[in-house]
């Protein structure tokens, strides 16, 4: 069974701190991995995606990737209320495939 | 770009009734769709690859005969749910990825669609 972990929160932080959010996967091949946001009743919008080793910056978020420990995390800088949703980890299935599972996702809540 | 519409958007039905769901690629071609169903606070969970012009693939434990789709364009797929009963209510998804983004590898993710709220009574 190839599973992708994240805790499910809720992870609750102030306005202005930094969000930590993290992701680890059992399938040792993957390739492509994926943080989306869910806000409640909708569907997931991408955030980021990370394929190699290391950090990937885009605005206010950072991706971590750590193969070797079959790890990866989202910052979010400056966190705002309208952060708050629930994060999703998708990894994709190893194999050139293109179908990603989803961890359960973790609920994020930045209050003022 | 990389719209996916689903419609409907809610669904309110009688158990026993048939519901069909549509996902369309609104300005991209889509070769394979994805269908998921969420439950409250869980995880998506992927029920079938939708592939143009040919059988869907199932998830293990999903069942075919239930969950009908079929693919008959290049930008449209259907998920028809037939003779819904309470446990099948839940938030349905669909996913697409662009064909013409070359090469068509795992790195591309996938554009959802708004996704269907489906109550069976």
């Amino acid at each position: 069974q190839k599973e992708v972990e994240q805790n499910s929160g809720p992870l609750s932080v102030p306005e202005g701190a930094i969000a930590s959010l993290n992701c680890t996967y059992s399938d040792r091949g993957s390739q492509s991995f994926f943080w989306y946001r869910q806000y409640s009743g909708k569907s997931p919008e991408l955030i980021m995606s990370i394929y190699s080793n290391g950090d990937k910056e885009d605005g206010r978020f950072t991706a971590q990737l750590n193969k070797a420990s079959q790890y990866v995390s989202l910052l979010i800088r400056d966190s705002q209320p309208s952060d708050s949703a629930t994060y999703l980890c998708a990894v994709n299935r190893a194999g050139g495939s293109y179908i990603p599972t989803f961890g359960r996702g973790t609920s994020l809540i930045v209050h003022p | 770009g990389a719209v996916v519409s689903q419609h409907p958007s809610r669904v309110i039905c009688k158990s026993g009734t048939s519901v069909k769901i549509e996902c369309r690629s609104l300005d991209f071609q889509a070769t394979t769709m994805f269908w998921y169903r969420q439950f409250p606070k869980q995880s998506l969970m992927l029920m079938a690859t939708s592939n143009e012009g040919s059988k869907a693939t199932y998830e293990q434990g999903v069942e075919k005969d239930k969950f009908l789709i079929n693919h008959a364009s290049l930008t449209l797929s259907t998920l028809t749910v037939t003779s819904a009963h309470p446990e099948d209510s839940s938030f349905y998804i669909c996913s697409a990825r662009d064909r013409s983004v070359m090469p068509m590898n795992s790195n591309q993710p996938q554009h959802f669609g708004d996704g269907t709220r489906l109550s069976i009574l």
